[in-house]
């Protein structure tokens, strides 16, 4: 079964920049079933869906986040990436990433990343 | 965008219960759909995708139904695992939505 590891800073300043990173072990991240996910959770609250790339580097975001959002892969590492700028205390949240059947729906995830927004 | 829609929002149900979970989308979305179940502090788990197949390793208790605007899943008798946060998630468009989740409680 694959694994998949959140990892990065859990503080972040407002109006800095958000960066994670899944690691995904136990399976290729070059495999063509898949597309590799983010998701973020508010304390309490539901999920939401950042965005997907693919081994190619082929992306899809939330048009909410798009003007803020870059997810990049580094097929060599088995990594894939999050990056959310000018971030704000709405931006706190558990983040987690996720494999993606064909980019439909996510059958494994990482046990979440919690990142707080604040001075 | 494609909206979802879930409810109810709180739903408590004692052991054994057969128990009922709507989710509508606000546009066709075929059988486009997942199910998700989270517990306190841990990752979603998938139980069922494309609207009515249960993933590996699921019980056979938890079944999906539907198409098109309005989508169910049904736990046929509750177990004490089964109490946690039930979400629905489209993936008809490019990207994702989610519903707004489904607390199931003990009665």
């Amino acid at each position: 079964q694959v694994l998949l590891q959140e990892s990065g800073p859990g503080l972040v300043k407002p109006s800095q920049t958000l960066s994670l990173t899944c690691t995904v072990s136990g399976g290729s991240i070059n495999s063509s079933s898949y597309y590799w996910t983010w998701i973020r959770q508010p304390a309490g609250r539901g999920l939401e869906w950042i965005g997907r790339i693919y081994s190619n580097g082929r992306t899809n975001y939330n048009p909410s986040l798009k003007s803020r959002v870059t997810i990049s892969v580094d097929t060599s590492k088995s990594q894939f990436s999050l990056k959310l700028s000018s971030v704000t205390a709405a931006d706190t949240a558990v983040y987690y990433c996720a494999r993606a059947v064909y980019g439909d729906y996510g059958d494994d995830w990482g046990q979440g990343a919690l990142v707080t927004v604040s001075s | 965008d494609i909206q979802m829609t879930q409810s109810p929002s709180t739903l408590s149900a004692s052991v054994g219960d057969r128990v009922t979970i709507t989710c509508r989308a606000s546009q066709n979305n075929r059988n486009w759909l997942a199910w998700y179940q989270q517990k306190p502090g841990r990752a979603p788990k998938l139980l069922i995708y494309k609207a009515t197949t249960l993933e590996s390793g699921v019980p056979s208790r938890f079944s999906g139904s539907g198409s098109g605007t309005e989508f169910i899943l049904t736990i046929s008798s509750l177990q004490p695992d089964d109490f946690a946060t039930y979400y629905c998630q489209q993936y008809n468009s490019h990207f994702w939505t989610f519903g707004q989740g489904t607390r199931v409680e003990i009665k």
